[in-house]
């Protein structure tokens, strides 16, 4: 985990409201990436991002909403159109190549 | 399209046996694959990884894969198993399409190992 900050490690959310969580490395990586992961199953991508100022959708990308302002950060919003939120949420740093990610500690994110 | 395949959603292996957790791959062009481990509450954390050389790839805590071109298989090895290795063990292979490099990932594999 060392490098990759996530905060919360866990996040309530009501009902229609949109909620941020927070990704930080110190790695001097280009690319960022988010996955979404349930119980019992393995990693879906959300959005990732190569360089600073540009992102892509991943696989299941509807309801959530990134941002890459500095090298070092790649917040995720779960937007209140994500009807099912409740996951673990992980973010991933890779180098210039891109070949291996080095994964922060994640963030459970709960429903009330 | 790239995948991966982890046929075995559980492996059980008695302490001090050796271990395996399978994976199988489909790709086009060259495979780069990767070996993570998971346990509970935490991030991922990368074991190995085979991108070409030796088909026996060497990694953390005593683990290491096998890639067999002809099989398209990347096992994971250990030869004495230990309780501490109880966790959940995820195969990956590398997807550069359009320019952008991404992880896809398998299903997983949880490992018991029993004392």
């Amino acid at each position: 985990d060392g490098g990759i900050t996530q905060s919360p490690k866990y996040l309530f959310r009501k009902e229609g409201q949109n909620v941020t969580l927070s990704c930080e490395q110190n790695l001097n990586h280009d690319a960022m990436y988010w996955y979404r992961q349930d119980p019992g199953q393995g990693l879906r991508l959300i959005y990732y991002s190569q360089i600073v100022n540009d992102f892509q959708k991943g696989d299941i990308a509807e309801g959530y909403s990134v941002s890459r302002e500095k090298k070092e950060s790649f917040p995720l919003t779960v937007t209140s159109a994500q009807k099912n939120p409740t996951a673990f949420y992980l973010c991933a740093s890779a180098g210039q190549r891109g070949e291996t990610q080095y994964f922060g500690p994640g963030t459970r994110l709960l429903v009330l | 399209a790239q995948s991966v395949a982890q046929p075995e959603d559980q492996v059980n292996v008695a302490e001090g046996n050796p271990l395996t957790v399978k994976c199988t791959y489909s790709v086009s062009g060259n495979p780069y694959l990767f070996w993570y481990v998971q346990y509970p509450n935490r991030g991922l954390q990368f074991l190995l990884k085979y991108i070409t050389g030796d088909n026996l790839v060497k990694g953390s805590y005593g683990f290491e894969a096998e890639f067999n071109k002809s099989q398209t298989s990347f096992h994971l090895k250990k030869p004495s198993a230990l309780v501490s290795d109880s966790a959940l063990y995820f195969c990956a292979v590398r997807d550069s399409s359009g320019g952008y490099n991404k992880l896809i990932f398998g299903a997983g594999t949880r490992l018991a190992v029993h004392p």
